[in-house]
């Protein structure tokens, strides 16, 4: 198994809504990713984990919550979300954060909030 | 930021000709890294460079790296209409505690028939 899978594909919600996107890995990975990508934008980097540990939190907003339950999954908890984080959400891993390989990418979760 | 930049922002090309795109970059780096992405979905991993290397071949893709003037290029031979997406470079550094990954702006690749 060769792929990041991401769920959602599509969410809209609401700014009082409370969600979470999912993302799974089967690579044995040990480093997991979220990044934002706004349209016609480069991707951002959100968080990093590596081996199941939050590394890096590139300041961003309590409302984004992220959370590694085990080495194989990553989610992250949205909570009173603005319009303006509406996005692409992408879920990336890599063998390790120490080592210089590639990122294998989701397909992402297209996030609208009214 | 250290975000990079790609020159140009759209190419447009014919099936077969070749492609060039560049990327400047401001901080000391690890490897240089090029995804593809098609439609806004996800990226692809193309090639990665390490800082001590100054060029590096897969399949139809060239890659340079001049560390002295932090750049890099990327060259796609013998272009197809497949080859149409967003092409970005991404720096790696370390930080201490992990490898961060910082995407540039990006080039849009448009291949016509």
């Amino acid at each position: 198994d060769t792929e990041v899978t991401q769920t959602p594909k599509h969410l809209v919600m609401g700014m009082t809504n409370k969600k979470s996107l999912k993302c799974e890995q089967h690579m044995g990975h040990r480093a997991m990713y979220w990044y934002k990508q706004k349209a016609k934008k480069p991707p951002e980097l959100m968080f990093v984990y590596s081996y199941e540990k939050l590394s890096i939190n590139e300041s961003v907003p309590s409302r984004f919550s992220p959370e590694c339950p085990n080495s194989s999954l990553l989610n992250l908890h949205l909570h009173a979300l603005q319009p303006e984080d509406s996005a692409l959400y992408l879920c990336a891993s890599s063998q390790d954060v120490r080592v210089p390989y590639g990122y294998t990418f989701g397909s992402g979760t297209r996030l609208t909030v009214v | 930021s250290q975000q990079g930049e790609e020159d140009p922002q759209a190419l447009s090309i014919q099936e077969g000709e070749n492609a060039t795109m560049n990327c400047s970059y401001k901080t000391s780096i690890n490897n240089l890294q090029w995804y593809r992405q098609n439609s806004g979905r996800g990226l692809v991993h193309l090639i990665l460079i390490r800082s001590n290397e100054r060029e590096k071949h897969s399949g139809r893709l060239r890659v340079t790296l001049d560390t002295s003037k932090k750049s890099s290029s990327l060259l796609i031979t013998a272009s197809r209409a497949a080859d149409t997406a967003s092409y970005f470079c991404a720096t790696a550094r370390n930080t201490g505690t992990a490898s961060k990954l910082t995407f540039g702006t990006g080039t849009r690749l448009q291949v016509t028939l």
